[in-house]
C-alpha cells in the first residue's frame, strides 16, 4: 500500500517557539494533502487541505497565520505551528490522497508545548 | 451538510464473538467509503473500502457492503481475535471534485481473551 511519512515523530518545544512538521508521501504523488489534529479519544479534526501549488484551504475556526501550510511539491507538505502554546499541544496527522481518491494517513506527530 | 454516525462509545466484545460496527452517512455527493483503524499512538491506517454501491470491502476477516439504499457501509467480522482491539473509523468521501472525507467519531473496539 502506500505510505506516508512524518517527521518528527515527536516534538517538545517551549512556549513561543515554532515548530515545523513535514509529511511525505514516499510512493506516491498527492496533489493533495490534508492535515488534522486528534485529541485524547476523539475523532480526527480536519484543520486544512494542502494543495500543491497554491495555498492551503482552512477549515473553519482555524487560524492559518498560527498553522502555516506549504506544499512545495507533488510529495512534500509541511505544517508550521508558529509562536506556538500549551493549548497547541496535541496529536498532528497528515494525510495524503492518492489518485484513485484512497488517503493514505502518515504515523503522526505528538506536539508538546511546555 | 455531509455527516457520518456510528457506533458510539466502546464495543467489548469476547474472543470468538461475532461483530457488528453499524455506520451510517448522509452525503451531498455519492462517496467512495472506506473504514480506518487506528492503533495507540499511530496514525489511522486504511483498513477496507468500497467505492461504489453493491461494493463489498474485505481485509482479515472483515467486512463491510456499500448500501445506496440504505446509506450505510456497517463493517462485520464473524469471529474476532484480540488482536483486533484498535479503533475504527467509518469515513466517506474521496470523490473526484474535492469532496473531503469526513470521519465519524470513532468505535472502540476491546475484545477480551
Amino acid at each position: 500500500g502506500a505510505v506516508v511519512s512524518q517527521h518528527p515523530s515527536r516534538v517538545i518545544c517551549k512556549s513561543g517557539t515554532s515548530v515545523k512538521i513535514e509529511c511525505r508521501s514516499l510512493d506516491f504523488q498527492a496533489t493533495t494533502m490534508f492535515w488534522y489534529r486528534q485529541f485524547p479519544k476523539q475523532s480526527l479534526m480536519l484543520m486544512a487541505t494542502s494543495n500543491e501549488g497554491s495555498k492551503a484551504t482552512y477549515e473553519q475556526g482555524v487560524e492559518k497565520d498560527k498553522f502555516l501550510i506549504n506544499h512545495a511539491s507533488l510529495t512534500l507538505s509541511t505544517l508550521t505551528v508558529t509562536s506556538a502554546h500549551p493549548e497547541d499541544s496535541s496529536f498532528y496527522i497528515c494525510s495524503a490522497r492518492s489518485m484513485s481518491d484512497t488517503q493514505y494517513f502518515g504515523p503522526g506527530t505528538r506536539l508538546t508545548v511546555l | 451538510g455531509d455527516s457520518v454516525v456510528q457506533t458510539e462509545g466502546q464495543v467489548l466484545p469476547s474472543e470468538g464473538d461475532s461483530l457488528i460496527v453499524n455506520c451510517s452517512y448522509e452525503t451531498t455527493q455519492y462517496p467512495s467509503l472506506f473504514w480506518y483503524v487506528q492503533y495507540p499512538g499511530e496514525g489511522p491506517q486504511l483498513h477496507l473500502k468500497a467505492m461504489k454501491a453493491n461494493d463489498k470491502g474485505r481485509n482479515k476477516g472483515f467486512e463491510a457492503m456499500y448500501r445506496k439504499e440504505t446509506t450505510s457501509f456497517h463493517l462485520e467480522k464473524d469471529s474476532v481475535q484480540e488482536s483486533d482491539s484498535a479503533v475504527y473509523f467509518c469515513a466517506p468521501g474521496g470523490v473526484t471534485g474535492g469532496f473531503k472525507t469526513i470521519f465519524g467519531a470513532g468505535t472502540r473496539l476491546f475484545v477480551k481473551a
